[in-house]
């Protein structure tokens, strides 16, 4: 079974630093997918950032960056100077390789961005 | 324009009323989904529809039935909830469901109240 797990229930940072956010899964699948998704307070659900389990390099869009580390079953999110508007809750999620696989997600983190 | 956009935001009913959510998708995606989000869960796949068929019912009570009339629309009916069904319910579509590497994107959601 699949199963994604995120740690920090919540985070303070302070603006304009780097920001880490942990998730570890696991999959007895060598194929999957894995997504960051970011929740403001508003409930939309934005779709940050994919890594695919084969992609030999680590995914990047702007300021979002995944270290994905396949051996430890590790695809911790990093925001890198980060903003106020950064603050919500962000959401680590996977979907396994076979058409009826559902992406599942992790409980998420809150992460607040302090002045 | 929003991608996905999802109406009513906010809905409060009673036990004994029918209501329906409604969710419009602009991204020529050819996947629907219905999420339901509770507080200190993880996100709850409901319903997946693909090419207006519904492919995924995740155990979900009759009291919740949905609608796709096509790719672009997505309804969910309610009628006879319970207060534990009080949550944010989300949509979500995509190119197409069951493919790994394709994120979903979200609307909104409905913040539901049941009395």
């Amino acid at each position: 079974a699949q199963k994604i797990t995120q740690t920090q229930p919540g985070m303070f940072v302070q603006e304009k630093e780097a920001v880490t956010l942990d998730c570890t899964y696991d999959t007895s699948d060598p194929s999957y997918g894995l997504f960051w998704y970011k929740q403001p307070s508003s409930g939309e659900m934005i779709f940050l950032i994919y890594q695919g389990s084969y992609d030999q390099q680590n995914a990047t869009e702007g300021r979002y960056s995944l270290n994905f580390q396949k051996a430890r079953k590790s695809a911790n999110l990093v925001i890198s100077a980060s903003q106020l508007g950064d603050s919500a809750m962000y959401f680590c999620a996977m979907r396994g390789p076979n058409r009826d696989d559902k992406i599942i997600f992790g409980k998420g983190t809150r992460l607040h961005i302090l002045p | 324009e929003t991608g996905v956009t999802q109406t009513p935001r906010h809905l409060v009913m009673g036990m004994t009323n029918k209501k329906s959510l409604k969710c419009e998708q602009h991204l020529g995606h050819n996947a629907m989904y219905w999420y339901k989000q509770s507080a200190k869960k993880p996100l709850e796949l409901m319903f997946v529809y693909n090419f207006k068929e519904q492919t995924e019912n995740n155990s979900v009570p009759s009291r919740f039935s949905p609608e796709c009339p096509n790719s672009s629309h997505l309804f969910l009916h309610l009628h006879t909830l319970q207060p534990e069904d009080s949550a944010l319910y989300l949509c979500a579509s995509s190119q197409e469901a069951g493919v790994r590497n394709q994120p979903q994107h979200f609307g909104d959601g409905t913040r539901l109240s049941i009395l």
